[in-house]
C-alpha cells in the first residue's frame, strides 16, 4: 500500500541553521505530495504541495521538490527562525485514493534562539 | 486564523458516557473529514463525507458514529469508548470530492481523555 517514510525526531537547531527534513514514498501511480506543518495547540496547515515530478513547492521560505527518481520530497530550509519550532507532516495523495491523505509519523522541529 | 472551528477543543469522558464531537467549516466546502491523531502514530483517516453522503469508513469501530447533516457541519458520536481512544480529534475539509491535487483545511482539533 501507499506510505510515507520520515526522518526521525525530534530535530534539534540553532537559529540561522539550515534545515533539512527527509520524506521518501511508496505509491501507486503519480501521486500528490504536501508538507503540513502543526504548530502547539493547533491543527495542520498546508505548508506546500507538488503535484507533478520535479515541481518545486515553496512557502514562507521553506521548499521541496517532488523527485520521482528518488521518491522524495525533502522539505529544506536556508536560516530557521525559533518561530518554525513545530511538528512537520509530509503526505501523499493519489488519484486511487483521492481523499486519502497518507501521512508519514511527523518530525518534531525545535529552533533555539 | 482558520475557516475550520472544532468543539469542545479538551473533553475528559467517562467509558460509559455518550458524548459528541462537532466541526464547522466557513470555506464553502463540499467535504469533510475526521481524523485521529495518537501519540507517536501517523493521523489515520476515519471518516470522509461528499456532499453530505460518507464515501469512506476506513475500518473505524461503531463506538464512533460521524453524522453529516450539511456540507458545512460534521458531528463525531461518541459512546462506551475505551482508554485507548484517548488522542487528538482532527476534522478537515476540502474543496471538492474526489481532487487528489485538494488541499485539506483542518480545525484545531479536540483533545480527548477517556478515562
Amino acid at each position: 500500500g501507499d506510505s510515507v517514510t520520515q526522518m526521525e525526531g525530534p530535530v534539534t537547531l540553532s537559529e540561522e541553521a539550515f534545515l533539512t527534513i527527509n520524506c521518501t514514498y511508496t505509491a501507486t501511480g503519480y501521486p500528490s505530495l504536501f508538507w503540513y506543518v502543526q504548530y502547539p495547540g493547533e491543527g495542520l496547515q498546508l505548508l506546500l504541495k507538488a503535484t507533478k515530478a520535479d515541481d518545486k513547492g515553496s512557502n514562507k521560505g521553506f521548499e521541496a521538490t517532488y523527485r520521482k527518481e528518488t521518491t522524495s520530497f525533502h522539505l529544506e530550509k536556508g536560516s530557521v527562525q525559533v518561530s518554525d519550532s513545530a511538528v512537520y507532516f509530509c503526505a501523499l495523495a493519489t488519484i486511487q485514493g483521492a481523499q486519502k491523505l497518507v501521512f508519514g509519523q511527523g518530525t518534531r522541529l525545535t529552533i533555539n534562539p | 486564523e482558520t475557516g475550520v472551528t472544532q468543539t469542545p477543543r479538551h473533553l475528559v469522558m467517562g467509558m460509559t458516557n455518550k458524548k459528541s464531537l462537532k466541526c464547522e467549516q466557513h470555506l464553502g466546502h463540499n467535504a469533510m473529514y475526521w481524523y485521529k491523531q495518537s501519540a507517536k502514530k501517523p493521523l489515520e483517516l476515519m471518516f470522509v463525507y461528499n456532499f453530505k453522503e460518507q464515501t469512506e469508513n476506513n475500518s473505524v469501530p461503531s463506538r464512533f458514529s460521524p453524522e453529516c447533516p450539511n456540507s458545512s457541519h460534521l458531528f463525531l458520536h461518541l459512546h462506551t469508548l475505551q482508554p485507548e481512544d484517548s488522542a487528538l480529534y482532527l476534522c478537515a475539509s476540502s474543496p471538492q470530492g474526489g481532487g487528489f491535487t485538494d488541499t485539506q483545511y483542518f480545525g484545531p482539533g479536540t483533545r480527548l481523555t477517556v478515562l
